[in-house]
């Protein structure tokens, strides 16, 4: 069974600092990645797709790589705003399915 | 981008009662649809899989006949939580596939139920 794992469960910076956000997953068998944001009580925005036989994906200030082999993957935020403030779910699909598996996600607090 | 529309984005209801939750894709046809649930602090759990004019297929653990799932359209999926208790309160959120790509997936913008 795959499982999505989110490291740090939150993380507070200041305004301005660059950002590491983790997301490991214990079946490598994985057909794409996909970083999400979350803001309270509402949907999910996605941010970025990585397929499997890529290793990254960029948006922006907004950096995705993948190792797949691994199980992990990383979402870097350059330049940190107050409005980047939010959770952050990492969701993989196993081949053949949409079905997505989501980990618990990352709370980021950026501090003007 | 696609949009989906979810309603009520806020709903607190008596244990015991029902609750519909809606999602509609304003601007595409959706064939497929997800129902996801979500805890405090715990992850996005799928509940289901919804499919325009046949069964809803549920995951392991989660009751059919509690969570009633109806998809009569190409646009319009319907969650009926059933005789609702204070357990089922929760976070739910549906999304919407557009063409058979995971990456064509839309969210609703949830829907937040506390039963009494």
């Amino acid at each position: 069974k795959q499982e999505v794992t989110q490291i740090p469960a939150a993380l507070s910076v200041p305004e301005g600092e660059n950002l590491v956000l983790n997301c490991s997953f214990t079946d490598s068998a994985i057909y794409n990645l996909q970083w999400f944001r979350q803001d309270p009580g509402k949907g999910l925005t996605s941010l970025l797709l990585i397929q499997s036989s890529q290793r990254e994906q960029t948006s922006g200030r907004l950096n995705a790589s993948l190792d797949k082999s691994s199980g992990r993957s990383t979402l870097y935020i350059a330049a940190s705003q107050p409005g980047d403030s939010a959770t952050y779910l990492c969701a993989v699909t196993q081949g053949g399915s949409e079905k997505l598996v989501f980990g618990k996600g990352t709370k980021l607090t950026v501090n003007p | 981008g696609a949009v989906v529309s979810q309603h009520p984005s806020r709903v607190i209801c008596k244990s015991g009662t029902s609750v519909k939750i809606e999602c509609r894709s304003l601007d595409f046809q959706a064939t497929t649809m997800f129902w996801y649930r979500q805890f405090p602090k715990q992850s996005l759990m799928l509940m289901a899989t919804s499919n325009e004019g046949s069964k809803a297929t549920y995951e392991q653990g989660v009751e059919k006949d509690k969570f009633l799932i109806n998809h009569a359209s190409l646009t319009l999926s319907t969650l009926t939580v059933t005789s609702a208790h204070p357990e089922d309160s929760s976070f739910y959120i549906c999304s919407a596939v557009l063409g058979v790509e995971a990456e064509k997936l839309f969210f609703g913008s949830g829907t937040q139920l506390s039963v009494l």
